[in-house]
Order: C-alpha cells, then structure tokens, then sequence
C-alpha cells in the first residue's frame, strides 16, 4: 500500500519568506501522482500542484512549486514570498491506482502560520 | 463556473439515525469520490464513482453506500449512525476515472450526538 509522510506537524515562517514544505511518499507503482492540497479553516481543500511520476521537470503553478526528487521520493512544496493568506493546514497527496480508480491517499498534513 | 458544491454545510444527528449527503460535480466532470476527514487528520477514501457506477470502495463499513445520477451527481449515505462517524465529509470531483487534477468541494461538516 502506498504511504504518505509528512514530518512537520506546524511551521511558523514570517511574511515574504519562502517555505519548504516536506512530503515523501512510499510506492512500488512506476507510475504515480502526487498532489498537494492547501485547507483553510473553513474546510475546503484547495487544488495546488500536481506532478506525474514521469514528469521530467519540476511542476510549478504561481509562486508554488514542487521539488520532485524521484530517487529519494520526496515531493517538497516550495511557496516563494509567502503571504499572510497563506495560512492554512496543507496536504500532500498521492493518487493510488484502484482498479483503475482515482484513489488519493493523504498525509497527516503541516500546520502553516505565515507571521506578519 | 460553478465549482464541487455540498450540502448540506453542517448537519447534527443523533446516534442511530440515518444521513444523506449531496454533491454536485463540476460541470462536464464525470466522476465523484468522497472523503471522509475526522478531526487531525487527513481525508480518508469512502467511494468512487465514474459514469453512474461504483468504480473504487475504501475501507468503510456497509453503513456507507453511495450512488451517482445520471446527471453525475452524487449521494453519500450513512445509516446507524455512531459518534465516530463525526467528520468532515468531502466531495472530489474528476473529469475522468483517473486524471492529474481532483477538484474538493467545501465539505459538509457532520455532527453525531
């Protein structure tokens, strides 16, 4: 079974710093993706980034990118210039084949409180 | 555009009772999955469906059934309530069975007392 880890319970950053967000992911599929999702306290989850397993380069969406490092499976989220709205629980996901399906499967999730 | 919508936002029940969520996909998205996210943690897979049928099941007890229209809408239900079924329960919503963009909804937070 596929797996998900993300090691930082919460972050504080201060305003227009960049923040890594870690993520590693456990598979044996060659082929994969990996999704990251930002929730703020109202509850709903909003898509961010997504890489293919068979990407060649980086995803990058605005000031989100994905630091997609394949051989040590990890998939950081990198926001450059954080703002104070970017304060909120994200989660690194990962699409698990389900008979041909789209299941995702979650980590735990990072607490990010951006500090004026 | 209309994006992923629940309803209802917030819902209390009591133990025992039966529940029925909604969800509307995007338009032109064809599949509908459901999570289920308790306090502290991440979402955890309920159903898929894709084209009015069940397409992918998680870990859930037989309380848990869903189905989809033919309008791609979906129902969430949840019969014998317990109070551990307290959750944020949340609507994903695809274009295909698989693809590199899944599209939540606001979720309908769901109370057992």
């Amino acid at each position: 079974a596929q797996k998900i880890t993300q090691t930082q319970p919460g972050m504080f950053v201060q305003e227009k710093e960049a923040v890594t967000l870690d993520c590693t992911y456990d598979t044996s599929d060659p082929s994969y993706g990996l999704f990251w999702y930002k929730q703020p306290s109202s509850g709903e989850m909003i898509f961010l980034i997504y890489q293919g397993s068979y990407d060649q380069q980086n995803a990058t969406e605005g000031r989100y990118s994905l630091n997609f490092q394949k051989a040590r499976k990890s998939a950081n989220l990198v926001i450059s210039a954080s703002q104070l709205g970017d304060s909120a629980m994200y989660f690194c996901a990962m699409r698990e084949p389900l008979q041909g399906a789209q299941k995702l499967v979650f980590g735990q999730g990072t607490r990010l409180t951006i500090n004026p | 555009d209309a994006g992923v919508t629940q309803s209802p936002t917030h819902l209390i029940k009591t133990r025992g009772q039966h529940v029925t969520l909604r969800c509307s996909p995007i338009s032109g998205h064809k599949s509908v999955s459901w999570y289920q996210q308790v306090l502290g943690q991440g979402p955890q897979f309920i159903f898929q469906y894709y084209e009015k049928e069940e397409r992918g099941r998680g870990n859930f007890p037989d309380r848990f059934s869903a189905r989809q229209f033919p309008n791609y809408s979906s129902e969430l239900n949840v019969n014998a309530l317990l109070l551990g079924d307290s959750a944020l329960y949340l609507c994903a919503s695809s274009f295909g069975r698989t693809g590199t963009e899944a599209f939540f909804g606001q979720g309908t937070r769901l109370t057992v007392v």
